[in-house]
């Protein structure tokens, strides 16, 4: 199977606040997972992306995380801002494929 | 430097017609990938493209869909005798090469009455 399970569906955070959305992936033979934003209207664009070689990855103020033996591995936002408000997919790709195996998406809306 | 270009943005067709879907990726590019997203759900991969080839087209379904890259001119994804089932939203990417980070269109609307 090559599904990724993403959850939760929607989020809403208070401005300032932290963002969480996990991913569990079935397929051991993934090797690359990134994450996308997209806003309403528009394409899904690349935000942070890793390799299960590491089990941190932080550029600015997104971090994933991720946990080889588990097959899972998160999106966390720091000090959300109301501009952060989109949906995020994650997704998982093999070696040897082209093909972005994405998950369902969460709706992530930042209060004011 | 201009990003993944598709058109048109809104295509509404009956059933029964066909559907053109147009993607031209960025400068220098020359993989393309079509996904599909419905309602609700994540992207679907449908296909992988190089120039004249078609390199994966697992995603696609076995009837009524075909997808193109000709060596002069966007990639055109065509999906005959459309049905309602077929509205969605249709992205194309394109990387520079494989294995490279995809960069998306801003996708085309079908919607099929």
């Amino acid at each position: 199977q090559q599904q990724v399970k993403q959850s939760p569906q929607s989020l809403i955070v208070q401005k300032g606040g932290i963002s969480i959305i996990n991913c569990a992936y079935e397929n051991t033979a993934f090797d690359y997972f990134p994450w996308y934003q997209q806003f309403p209207g528009k394409g899904p664009a690349l935000l942070i992306a890793i390799r299960p070689d590491v089990s941190e990855k932080k550029e600015g103020r997104f971090t994933i995380s991720f946990n080889k033996s588990a097959k899972q591995f998160s999106l966390h936002i720091m000090d959300s801002q109301p501009g952060d408000s989109a949906t995020y997919f994650c997704a998982g790709t093999q070696g040897g494929s082209e093909k972005l195996v994405f998950g369902k998406g969460t709706k992530l809306t930042v209060n004011p | 430097n201009a990003g993944v270009m598709q058109n048109p943005r809104h295509l509404v067709r009956r059933r029964g017609q066909e559907a053109r879907l147009r993607c031209s990726p960025m400068k220098g590019h020359s993989h393309v990938y079509w996904y599909r997203q419905l309602p609700e759900e994540g992207l679907k991969f449908m296909v992988y493209l190089q120039k004249e080839n078609i390199i994966d087209e697992s995603g696609m379904p076995k009837e009524r869909f075909s997808a193109e890259f000709p060596k002069e001119g966007p990639s055109i994804l065509r999906i005959q005798q459309v049905v309602r089932g077929d509205s969605a939203a249709y992205f194309c990417a394109s990387s520079g090469a494989r294995y490279n980070e995809q960069f998306f269109g801003p996708g085309t609307r079908l919607t099929v009455l």
